[in-house]
């Protein structure tokens, strides 16, 4: 089945305390993407890559690093946590160009206490 | 600067038709893409516009004026399973990103 994974789908994790979600695609897609979503705020994008070691940032990209060292997989790193990093996080992926939609992760739920 | 703009919240009845409008003023546009949001629950694609005019699929249609910086999305024949929140986003020039809307509520009653 074609899908896109994120582990965890929840997490709890205190200020300061390095963190990893893992973003697995399984559609040989060139492009991931993550994005964070916040009530009244929409889906903002955190980073992007369009394929193996080329990633940028999106709009919201301070607190975060990613890396893309194979095609399938794009995991996001927080490295000292904090509370303003509370949010629901989706991973996505897609072919690039034309009508390519996006496919979207399951979603993590984190709260940074 | 990017903005897109969608009306906050919707009420329908079941049967009814219903559509939601978009906005949207980007430095580049490179497509406009529909999603349907259940509350807790990842997006998934519903329509996309590139060029101006009416794409339908279904219950679902969706049109695009270039020109205008508008969009809608039509749902027909309302069921209760379309409350949702429905999200507008349009791609940028350069293909690399997605900018959403704050996404419409959409309720539908009996």
């Amino acid at each position: 089945e074609a899908q896109v994974t994120q582990n965890p789908r929840y997490l709890i994790t205190v200020t300061g305390k390095k963190l990893t979600v893992t973003c697995s695609q399984n559609m040989n897609h060139e492009y991931m993407s993550w994005y964070r979503q916040d009530p009244g705020l929409g889906l903002r994008q955190i980073y992007y890559s369009m394929n193996v070691e080329v990633t940028d940032k999106g709009d919201v990209p301070e607190g975060y690093k990613v890396s893309r060292k194979e095609k399938r997989n794009f995991p996001l790193i927080l490295e000292s946590p904090s509370p303003n990093q509370t949010s629901l996080y989706f991973c996505a992926s897609s072919l690039v160009g034309g009508r390519e939609t996006q496919y979207f992760g399951p979603g993590t739920r984190l709260l940074v206490l | 600067g990017q903005n897109i703009d969608q009306p906050t919240e919707m009420t329908a009845t079941e049967g009814a038709i219903v559509q939601i409008n978009c906005t949207y003023q980007t430095s580049g546009f490179n497509g406009l893409f529909w999603y349907q949001q259940h509350a807790g629950e990842a997006p998934t694609f519903l329509s996309y516009n590139v060029l101006d005019g009416l794409e339908e699929k279904g219950r679902f249609s969706s049109f695009l004026s270039r020109s205008k910086g508008y969009s809608y999305l039509l749902l027909k024949e309302l069921q209760m399973k379309d409350s949702a929140s429905y999200l507008c986003a349009v791609r940028n020039q350069a293909g690399t990103a997605l900018i959403f809307g704050k996404g419409t509520t959409l309720s539908v009653s009996s």
